[in-house]
């Protein structure tokens, strides 16, 4: 079974700040997922990589597949950013290849 | 992308009745739908996997015949939450995904707040 761990737990940063999430998984992958969860409580699906970099507007998302770890990136953070971002990897072994999720990262981003 | 809708976004029930909850994919096949719980401050956890056509499989500890999962077409998955209590209060997810496409691939839909009283 896929550990998913993600640090920090809490953020707060002002706006304008850049802002670094991390994951790390314990079983070898081929993608991992980012989410961000508004505080109502909706879901976003931000990101889903597999290799390398890939950037939507001012969030970048990196994944260093033999270290294990993915990173989120938030460039110029706005309040509007402030929300719960959660990262994902396949549950090998698990029910047809569901999702093992980390317990989410709360970001606050004041003005 | 691929966008997958979920209905309704916010459902309050009185204890004792059904709620359903619809999951849809809007501009692909959904071969496998899979549905997710989420209690305050925890993270999501996977309830069940659904396969177009044949029965859902249930993750340990989830009643079957409490969570009903139908998933009769390629496009739609329903969760229907039966004898709802207030401990089924909860943020519930679908995730679809389709076939020919690697198992890590899972779209999203936006999740449904139930509150049951």
């Amino acid at each position: 079974k896929n550990e998913v761990e993600q640090s920090p737990q809490n953020l707060t940063a002002q706006e304008g700040e850049f802002i670094t999430i991390n994951c790390s998984y314990s079983v070898g992958i081929s993608a991992l997922h980012w989410l961000q969860q508004h505080p109502g409580g909706g879901i976003v699906s931000l990101f889903m990589l597999s290799s390398g970099k890939k950037k939507h507007g001012r969030l970048i998302a990196t994944i260093n597949i033999q270290e294990k770890h993915s990173s989120l990136h938030i460039t110029a953070s706005h309040p509007r950013d402030s929300a719960v971002y959660i990262c994902a990897a396949p549950n090998y072994g698990g029910s047809q290849g569901n999702l093992i999720f980390g317990k989410g990262t709360k970001l606050s981003v004041k003005p | 992308g691929a966008v997958v809708s979920q209905h309704p976004s916010r459902v309050i029930c009185k204890s004792g009745t059904s709620v359903k909850i619809e999951c849809r994919s809007l501009d692909f096949q959904a071969t496998t739908m899979f549905w997710y719980r989420q209690f305050p401050k925890q993270s999501l956890m996977l309830m069940a996997t659904s396969n177009e056509g044949s029965k859902a499989t249930y993750e340990q500890g989830v009643e079957k015949d409490k969570f009903l999962i139908n998933h009769a077409s390629l496009t739609l998955s329903t969760l229907t939450v039966t004898s709802a209590h207030p401990e089924d209060s909860s943020f519930y997810i679908c995730s679809a995904r389709s076939r020919g496409l690697a198992a890590d691939t899972q779209y999203f839909g936006p999740g449904t707040r139930l509150t049951v009283l």
